[in-house]
């Protein structure tokens, strides 16, 4: 089944201990990207990869970090986390990027606390 | 910079009856729009993606248009089902390099 998966799904820690979502598709997409999404805000990007080791800053790239080693593999990486960073991220990924004129598929999505 | 709205931010309607959803955005250049459907708990599915050089497209009872001289667009739901409750959310990608800017959305009830 095409898919874009993350994990964990929900995610409870504490300010400045270090975290990684992932995410991964199995589709053979170029494109991937992180969301994250609050209340009042709608979703804003946080960071995007047109391929591999090609990554750039969406609008709220602050406090977050990614790589693009893989294809098929799209981390997010918060290093010291602080509370603002309480929020439910997506990942999507597409084949060619918006650009390109085609699809974004979205992950379950990621719930994350920060205490 | 894009800034998109969506209108209204609820809708409550009984079942049967036909609605439009409206999206407007600031910067008429624009790739292409999507609308997008999420359901409470759940991530984003796609309903229907409009390129900028497209007036509409059609899935089933949706139908969206665009009009990127004025900068909006509308969804259109035919015959509502209880089903079609859900958040939906209009997203522009346009000022280049990949990026997307999404609306608050609406939140439709469709009630029995």
């Amino acid at each position: 089944e095409a898919q874009v998966t993350q994990n964990p799904r929900y995610l409870i820690t504490v300010t400045g201990k270090k975290l990684t979502v992932t995410c991964s598709q199995n589709m053979n997409h170029e494109y991937m990207s992180w969301y994250r999404q609050d209340p009042g805000l709608g979703l804003r990007q946080i960071y995007y990869s047109m391929n591999v080791e090609v990554t750039d800053k969406g609008d709220v790239p602050e406090g977050y970090k990614v790589s693009r080693k893989e294809k098929r593999n799209f981390p997010l990486i918060l290093e010291s986390p602080s509370p603002n960073q309480t929020s439910l991220y997506f990942c999507a990924s597409s084949l060619l990027g918006s650009r390109g004129g085609d699809t974004q598929y979205f992950g379950p999505g990621t719930r994350l606390t920060v205490l | 910079k894009q800034e998109v709205t969506q209108i209204p931010a609820a809708l409550s309607v009984p079942e049967g009856e036909n609605l439009v959803l409206n999206c407007s955005f600031t910067d008429s250049a624009i790739y292409n729009l999507q609308w997008f459907r999420q359901d409470p708990g759940k991530g984003l599915t796609s309903l229907l993606l409009i390129q900028s050089s497209q007036r509409e497209q059609t899935s089933g009872r949706l139908n969206a248009s665009l009009d990127k001289s004025s900068g909006r667009s509308t969804l259109y739901i035919a015959a509502s089902q209880p089903g079609d409750s859900a958040t939906y959310l209009c997203a522009v990608n346009g000022g280049g390099y990949q990026k997307v800017t999404f609306g608050i959305g609406t939140k439709l009830q469709v009630i029995p």
